[in-house]
């Protein structure tokens, strides 16, 4: 079985300045790996995904993310963030060829960007 | 407008009350999900369905049934609540051809149990 590890529960940050979130996975076979955001009293929404070919993976809201698998990471970056970013922020893994019922998520990381 | 509805949003009730929290997606998604959002938990994955009829148990199943009779519809039942049901409740559904895990998410059902 996979497991997912965010490190940081939360990101305070300043606007317009950098932010990395970070995610690290455990897994003995190949997996799919995602993103999810989950604005303040919404459900969560995909904002970016990793299935194969560049580990380099773009997503909404500028938001990027690079896969790397020697180091089983898969962190989350914005140049310049915005108040509108504040939100909590999921990594997921899932197991390829292993379907549906692998899909495991972290425990979030609550960015809280401030003016 | 594609959606996963949840209703309702937000309940408290008592101990031992039967409830049933619905959902219902316009998608004509195979897979559907329950998960319970907590705080310093993440998403726990509940019960998870692979198409009509077809149900099986996530990682956190003991006090709720979920049945799956028609395609669009996924309740989740609780038939005795207790306290610690208290949480944040999401459904979700998917394309089963597609790449596990591009959810579409409700909104979320935030229910209290005194």
């Amino acid at each position: 079985a996979q497991s997912v590890t965010q490190l940081d529960s939360q990101v305070p940050v300043f606007e317009e300045a950098p932010v990395e979130l970070r995610c690290n996975y455990s897994s003995s076979v190949s997996v799919y790996l995602f993103w999810y955001v989950q604005y303040p009293n919404q459900g969560l929404q995909l904002l970016l995904k990793y299935l194969s070919g560049s580990t380099l993976v773009k997503g909404i809201n500028g938001f990027e993310a690079e896969f790397n698998k020697s180091q089983t990471s898969f962190h989350l970056r914005k140049p310049s963030v915005h108040i509108s970013d504040t939100a909590e922020y999921f990594c997921a893994v899932s197991e390829q060829n292993s379907g549906y019922s692998t899909l495991t998520f972290g425990k979030g990381t609550m960015l809280l960007v401030s003016p | 407008e594609a959606q996963v509805t949840q209703n309702p949003r937000y309940l408290i009730t008592v101990t031992g009350k039967k409830l049933t929290v619905t959902c219902s997606q316009n998608m004509n998604h195979e897979y559907m999900s329950w998960y319970r959002q907590d705080p310093g938990l993440g998403l726990r994955q509940i019960y998870y369905s692979m198409n009509v009829e077809v149900t099986d148990k996530g990682d956190v199943p003991e006090g709720y049934k979920v049945s799956r009779k028609e395609k669009r519809n996924f309740p989740l039942i609780l038939e005795s609540p207790s306290p610690n049901q208290t949480s944040l409740y999401f459904c979700a559904s998917s394309l089963l051809a597609g790449v596990p895990g591009e959810l579409f998410f409700g909104e979320g059902s935030r229910l209290t149990v005194l």
